[in-house]
């Protein structure tokens, strides 16, 4: 069965410092995607990064870079320059490409990164 | 978030009553998935709804829970007899497709709390 892994239930960082979260993930199926999702206190989950198994380089999308290393079945986020808006819960996702194919995605526990001024 | 819409905010039922909880999907979008979010967990999958027809429904449980996709109108999920337990944040997303790259868009999600 395909699982994701968060083994960081909290991190705290230094204003304008680097910092990665982990994500683990398990899976049979060659072809998966996987997501990163932000959830700041107000409630709505965000949409930060996408990596296919496919893709030959590691996603980057502004300050949010995704460290896949496929052979350890591992997708960390790293967030660069970290600012006070970036505390938050963030969620790991792969999508479920099981036999139905419908597209679910199935999330792990979640880390909450906390920004130090 | 893209536009996917979700009504009320924030939903507060006594045991026993109906909860229904709307989400309007982005426009062009015409997949919806509904997940629940428990206190400190991820979230998890519920059902998977196109234009009138659900897909996968392997997340819902069996009884009081049930979800639809009208031609028109929003998706609605509908809690009947609501309990103590089914209090919790209920997300819905959208995406255009189901391919590999398909990202789903959340709304900023139904915080249900059940009296």
């Amino acid at each position: 069965a395909q699982k994701i892994t968060q083994t960081q239930p909290g991190m705290f960082v230094q204003e304008k410092e680097a910092v990665t979260l982990d994500c683990t993930y398990d899976t049979s199926d060659p072809s998966y995607g996987l997501f990163w999702y932000k959830q700041p206190s107000s409630g709505e989950m965000i949409f930060l990064i996408y990596q296919g198994s496919y893709d030959q380089q590691n996603a980057t999308e502004g300050r949010y870079s995704l460290n896949f290393q496929k052979a350890r079945k591992s997708a960390n986020l790293v967030i660069s320059a970290s600012q006070l808006g970036d505390s938050a819960m963030y969620f790991c996702a792969m999508r479920d490409s099981g036999s139905s194919n419908t597209g679910k995605l199935i999330f792990g526990q979640g880390t909450t990164l906390q920004v130090k001024p | 978030n893209a536009g996917v819409m979700q009504n009320p905010r924030h939903l507060v039922r006594r045991r026993g009553q109906e909860a229904r909880l709307r989400c309007s999907p982005m426009k062009g979008h015409s997949h919806v998935y509904w997940y629940r979010q428990l206190p400190e967990e991820g979230l998890k999958f519920m059902v998977y709804l196109q234009k009138e027809n659900i897909i996968d429904e392997s997340g819902m449980p069996k009884e009081r829970f049930s979800a639809e996709f009208p031609k028109e109108g929003p998706s609605i999920l509908r809690i009947q007899q609501v309990v103590r337990g089914d209090s919790a944040a209920y997300f819905c997303a959208s995406s255009p497709n189901t391919e590999a790259k398909n990202i789903q868009y959340f709304g900023a999600g139904t915080r249900l709390s059940v009296l």
